[in-house]
């Protein structure tokens, strides 16, 4: 399974933005960069994705790299409630997703 | 709008005993389904995934098994469980096949103690 690499842990102040990195250097054409959090006691919840070109949505934003070996998940404005587990996922295959172990995020007040 | 149901939340069980998990999904039909298990400390590892109805693939070998008696309806099951076998077990689904485009959706999840 395609694997990447994430730092095990960051820290951060709240209402400061937060980058948060990602090595996939196995990625091929066709692979997608996801991203998913999962908050303590609950499921994963799916936070943005790409394939080549930068994304925006309502919760961050996903910086690919020209070369698409890396990525940085973006969180505009730390909230407290942006604590959580983050997981950068590359898709191979069609139908599963494997998680690694994810970047535990700590907002400091 | 769509929704996904797991149950029990909560379970404590001795060695040696059977299990039952079920997940079932609202509000989409033919949904592929995911069933993943956490243990304490660990990252989310896929145990079974189905397309459709009584088709299960499984992950990774163990004493658990899946199966999908209706559209929506995705069970986990163990005859005897083992001390390994806690851990915080969470429902998935997707509408597409190709989960590079799309999203996969988690139930809250049923955590599980093994004594």
């Amino acid at each position: 399974d395609a694997k990447t690499t994430q730092p095990n842990s960051m820290e951060s102040n709240e209402e400061e933005p937060v980058h948060l990195p990602c090595n996939h250097s196995t990625i091929s054409g066709t692979d997608y960069i996801h991203w998913y959090r999962q908050l303590p006691s609950q499921g994963p919840e799916y936070v943005i994705h790409g394939l080549t070109s930068n994304v925006n949505n309502r919760m961050a934003s996903l910086a690919i790299a020209e070369d698409r070996k890396s990525s940085t998940l973006i969180l505009h404005r730390a909230t407290l409630r942006d604590a959580a587990v983050y997981y950068c996922i590359q898709i191979q295959g069609a139908q599963k997703l494997v998680f690694g172990q994810g970047t535990r995020l700590t907002i400091n007040p | 709008s769509q929704t996904i149901h797991q149950w029990p939340a909560t379970l404590v069980q001795p060695v040696g005993s059977p299990l039952s998990l079920e997940c079932t999904v609202e509000g989409t039909s033919n949904p592929n389904l995911y069933w993943y298990r956490q243990a304490a400390g660990r990252g989310l590892q896929l145990l079974f995934y189905s397309v459709g109805i009584g088709q299960i693939s499984s992950e990774v070998p163990q004493n658990l098994s899946a199966s999908r008696p209706q559209d929506r309806q995705f069970i986990l099951s163990s005859k005897k469980l083992l001390l390994s076998d806690s851990g915080f077990y969470l429902c998935a689904w997707s509408t597409r096949e190709y989960l590079g485009t799309g999203e996969l959706f988690f139930g809250e999840g049923s955590r599980l103690t093994v004594l």
